[in-house]
């Protein structure tokens, strides 16, 4: 799987929206773009995954570069509840388990 | 409905006790994961499992061993605990969609281990 770089910690207001970057220069071409966010005290949550387009669900939306190099997540009107440590991470799609690297810890500022 | 379970939440126990810990899921899934979270806030996978094959991270001791009883269940036995074994334990599980649609993991609330 690839290895995923993303910055430590960001902060944002309540009710605007979080931008989190990903930088996956060496992903290859059958390998997704996963995000995960794990609040405190519980387990991780899946939030979206894409290829080569951009996504959208009700949690999130994921903008990836046409070289596929970067991505970035997007939470439109983020809440206090949005604090959690976001994962990003890079795979492909297989039955095996996902690795986890270090996140970006956001807070989310009231 | 909780979509993966796990029992129990806590769990302490002494150096050189065997225990288990039990997680199901009622998602239908057919894959199934146990990840270590250790103090360090690192995530770790142990073990995939499905009904054709174990995947096992090579780093796990052989002290670890995933029992699944039916395919809803994948429980995490642990011989001869030690120390080092203290960490947040969460189950998962997953669904394959289709090949290009790739895999959702599911985690459970986790089960805190404490050696001492």
């Amino acid at each position: 799987d690839a290895k995923t770089t993303q910055p430590p910690s960001m902060d944002c207001a309540e009710g605007r929206a979080a931008n989190l970057p990903c930088n996956h220069s060496t992903i290859s071409g059958n390998e997704y773009v996963y995000w995960y966010r794990q609040i405190h005290s519980q387990g991780p949550q899946y939030i979206i995954h894409g290829l080569k387009n951009n996504e959208t669900n009700e949690m999130a939306s994921l903008i990836i570069t046409e070289d596929r190099k970067s991505s970035t997540l997007i939470l439109p009107h983020a809440t206090l509840r949005d604090t959690a440590v976001y994962y990003c991470i890079v795979k492909m799609v297989s039955a095996d388990g996902l690795t986890f690297g270090k996140g970006t810890h956001l807070i989310i500022q009231p | 409905d909780t979509a993966v379970s796990q029992t129990p939440k806590y769990l302490v126990t002494q150096m050189g006790n065997d225990k288990s810990i039990k997680c199901e899921q009622n998602l239908g899934h057919d894959t199934m994961y146990w990840y270590k979270q250790d103090s360090k806030k690192f995530l770790k996978i142990m073990f995939s499992y499905n009904n054709k094959e174990l995947i096992i991270n090579e780093t796990v001791p052989n002290r670890f061993s995933p029992k699944s009883p039916d395919k809803a269940h994948l429980n995490l036995h642990i011989n001869s605990l030690e120390l080092g074994d203290s960490a947040v334990y969460f189950c998962a599980s997953s669904q394959e969609k289709s090949p290009m649609r790739g895999y959702e993991q599911y985690f459970g609330p986790g089960t805190r281990l404490t050696v001492t």
